[in-house]
């Protein structure tokens, strides 16, 4: 089965340091990677997404992700947090045949601390 | 340009009573999805909708389900509400729902069933 999984529930990290927010898929064929960021009461909004060419994608608000095929990974990071990144965070995979339907991970929490 | 669009904002209702969503999507998108949001099962993809066809479908009951008008703005039925239909329904648009494209999403309308 196709799945998308992101390993924690919340990260902490002090504003100023960098942070990693994890994704992992597992999918058939080649993906199309997406991460996409909810803050409170409201809607997803789309941060970056990786179809083919260089495995590092720079995204969004200083966002960027890497693209690791062997690892099956798609890993959220930013050189510095700020404490407006505070949201929950998601990725989300399609794959390019059949039905085309995205699969989005749990999400995870980011709290950047002052 | 103004945003994806969903009414109501809240909606309380009782078990066995029916529920109906409404989505308008950005001008010249075609397509529309809609999403389930539950804390812990991330987004659950429910269905989408191109040119008023359903064109996926996911793993929900046969009391979900939804239309997709000329005007590309789109509704979502819920019959015999059950206590776990309470969820955040967020409704997501693209212009043509194509592989790689970013999804737009509306601010969600949050269902609470009693």
């Amino acid at each position: 089965a196709q799945s998308v999984a992101q390993p924690e529930d919340q990260v902490n990290v002090a504003e100023g340091n960098p942070l990693t927010v994890k994704c992992t898929y597992s999918v058939s064929g080649n993906p199309y990677l997406f991460w996409y960021v909810q803050y409170p009461n409201r809607g997803l909004q789309f941060l970056l997404k990786y179809i083919t060419g260089d495995n590092l994608v720079k995204g969004s608000y200083g966002f960027e992700a890497e693209f690791n095929k062997s690892q099956t990974s798609f890993h959220l990071k930013k050189p510095s947090a700020l404490v407006s990144d505070s949201a929950l965070y998601f990725c989300a995979v399609r794959v390019p045949s059949g039905t085309y339907k995205y699969i989005f991970g749990t999400g995870t929490r980011l709290k950047v601390l002052a | 340009k103004a945003g994806v669009t969903q009414t109501p904002r809240y909606l309380i209702k009782t078990r066995g009573q029916q529920v109906t969503l409404s989505c308008s999507p950005i001008s010249g998108h075609r397509s529309v999805s809609w999403y389930q949001q539950t804390p812990g099962q991330g987004l659950q993809f429910l269905f989408e909708y191109f040119s008023e066809t359903q064109r996926n479908k996911g793993n929900f009951p046969g009391r979900f389900s939804g239309r997709q008008f000329s005007n590309s703005r789109s509704e979502m039925n819920v019959s015999t509400l059950e206590l776990g239909d309470s969820a955040l329904y967020l409704c997501a648009s693209s212009h043509e729902g194509g592989v790689g494209e970013k999804l737009f999403f509306g601010s969600g309308t949050q269902l609470s069933v009693l």
